[in-house]
């Protein structure tokens, strides 16, 4: 089965500086990345998500990169604030499996003031 | 648009027991996904659920089952509670145009004791 793996697990930034965080997936069949973002008590809310017949998608603050071949994608957050600290997930899917999720592990981000 | 809701928030059972979560999606969406997230083992895809009929199924054991309505609701039944199987669980949807796309709930925290 699919195996979703992310680093870090935790990274602390300053309010203002960037953020990445990297995920490798590992069955070439996925074709749909998701980046979730969980706030302490509440569901997972979709940020961003890329599909695998594209290599790069920015939404203001946010973007993600695709890489098919090495079978990786990252988030990346510019000007980060403090109200982007959470946790951040990654996941991986694909249609032979009603695009159930494979998610990550997760990493704790902390924007500090 | 309201989004996906779960009842009840928070559930305590004792082992043996049984446990039955609702979730209703968003409006229009027709699937129905639930996920477990327990302590230091991540989301983990447990069922899915499309047009009233269980159509995916993670690696969990048969005492993890569920039901769709007619209106798209599902329950979430989880016999002979054990104590691993506390954990927040959690309902997604997607809708018909884009069927990769989920949308999660608050979810169910569920303690047994």
């Amino acid at each position: 089965g699919e195996n979703v793996e992310q680093h870090p697990s935790t990274l602390s930034v300053q309010e203002g500086d960037s953020a990445v965080i990297k995920c490798t997936y590992s069955d070439s069949a996925s074709n749909y990345f998701p980046w979730y973002k969980q706030e302490l008590g509440k569901g997972p809310q979709l940020i961003i998500d890329i599909r695998s017949n594209v290599g790069e998608k920015k939404d203001q603050r946010i973007a993600v990169t695709l890489n098919k071949t090495a079978k990786h994608f990252s988030l990346h957050i510019t000007e980060t604030q403090p109200e982007d600290s959470a946790v951040y997930f990654c996941a991986a899917s694909q249609p032979n499996s009603g695009y159930a999720l494979n998610f990550g592990k997760g990493t704790s981000l902390l924007v500090t003031p | 648009e309201a989004g996906v809701t779960q009842s009840p928030t928070h559930l305590i059972k004792t082992r043996g027991q049984q446990a039955t979560l609702r979730c209703s999606p968003i409006s229009g969406h027709t699937s129905v996904y639930w996920y477990q997230q327990a302590l230091g083992l991540g989301l983990q895809f447990l069922l899915w659920y499309d047009e009233g009929e269980e159509r995916n199924r993670g690696n969990f054991p048969p005492r993890f089952s569920g039901r769709q309505f007619p209106n798209y609701s599902s329950e979430l039944n989880v016999n002979a509670l054990e104590l691993e199987d506390s954990a927040l669980y959690l309902c997604a949807s997607h809708s018909m145009g884009r069927k990769e796309t989920q949308y999660f709930g608050p979810g169910t925290r569920l303690l047994v004791l």
